[in-house]
């Protein structure tokens, strides 16, 4: 079984521009979950999509935004790009609560 | 607030030694808790979980213990092998009750195995 693949694999932005990043999570896997991986704050939750709909969400500001498509491949965008985004932004599925989420290998974003 | 914590940032073991690596939380309510293993460049790989009814759980050369009454957890592995070097969080599932994925996860312990 395929894992999770996220695309692309890296990223260099310029400060106020946006990005968006994509998910695919393994087969048959309807939640799908953001992170956000910086040296000074560790692995941070963004958001979880499960079928489409917003379930949980973390304390980031609006500009983080994402959405999941009826396959359950999750996209997440970034608006107004600021200096303090650039990390790894990492994607993780799950069949539902308490199963086992599986990361991808994650987008490293560079805002310039 | 709540949090979720490793004890030690750097843990340096003997190829064949068994390592433990200990995690503290502080969510009395917390039921999932997850161990990830972070190599350089790469994503989190799911190691092993436990469900709060659970005191203990046992994988491949790896074991997961739960003590609820000091909201502590550990993991350990037996026999470490240089391919296990790297660094390993905790993490708990907080999601809305009833329902979602939400994990917190801990600042992560580097596992470091000297040949």
């Amino acid at each position: 079984k395929a894992g999770v693949t996220q695309t692309p694999r890296y990223l260099i932005k310029t400060r106020g521009q946006q990005v968006t990043l994509s998910c695919s999570p393994i087969s048959g896997h309807r939640s799908v979950s953001w992170y956000q991986q910086t040296p000074g704050q560790g692995l941070q939750f963004l958001f979880e999509y499960f079928s489409e709909t917003q379930r949980n969400k973390g304390n980031f500001p609006g500009r983080f935004s994402g959405r999941q498509f009826s396959n359950s491949r999750s996209e997440m965008n970034v608006s107004t790009l600021e200096l303090g985004d650039s990390a790894l932004y990492l994607c993780a599925s799950s069949l539902d609560r308490d199963y086992e989420q599986y990361f991808g290998p994650g987008t490293r974003l560079t805002v310039t | 607030g709540e949090s979720v914590g490793l004890h030690l940032p750097t843990l340096s073991v003997q190829e064949g030694d068994n390592s433990i690596i200990n995690c503290a939380y502080s969510n009395s309510a917390s039921d999932y808790f997850i161990w990830y293993k972070q190599e350089s460049g790469k994503g989190p790989q799911f190691i092993i979980d436990i469900r709060s009814n659970m005191d203990k759980r046992q994988g491949q050369r790896v074991t997961v213990l739960l003590n609820k009454t000091v909201k502590h957890l550990s993991l350990q592995i037996a026999a470490t092998q240089p391919g296990d070097s790297a660094v390993y969080f905790c993490a708990e599932n907080r999601g809305l009750t009833g329902g979602g994925n939400k994990l917190t996860f801990g600042t992560g312990t580097q596992l470091k195995v000297e040949l």
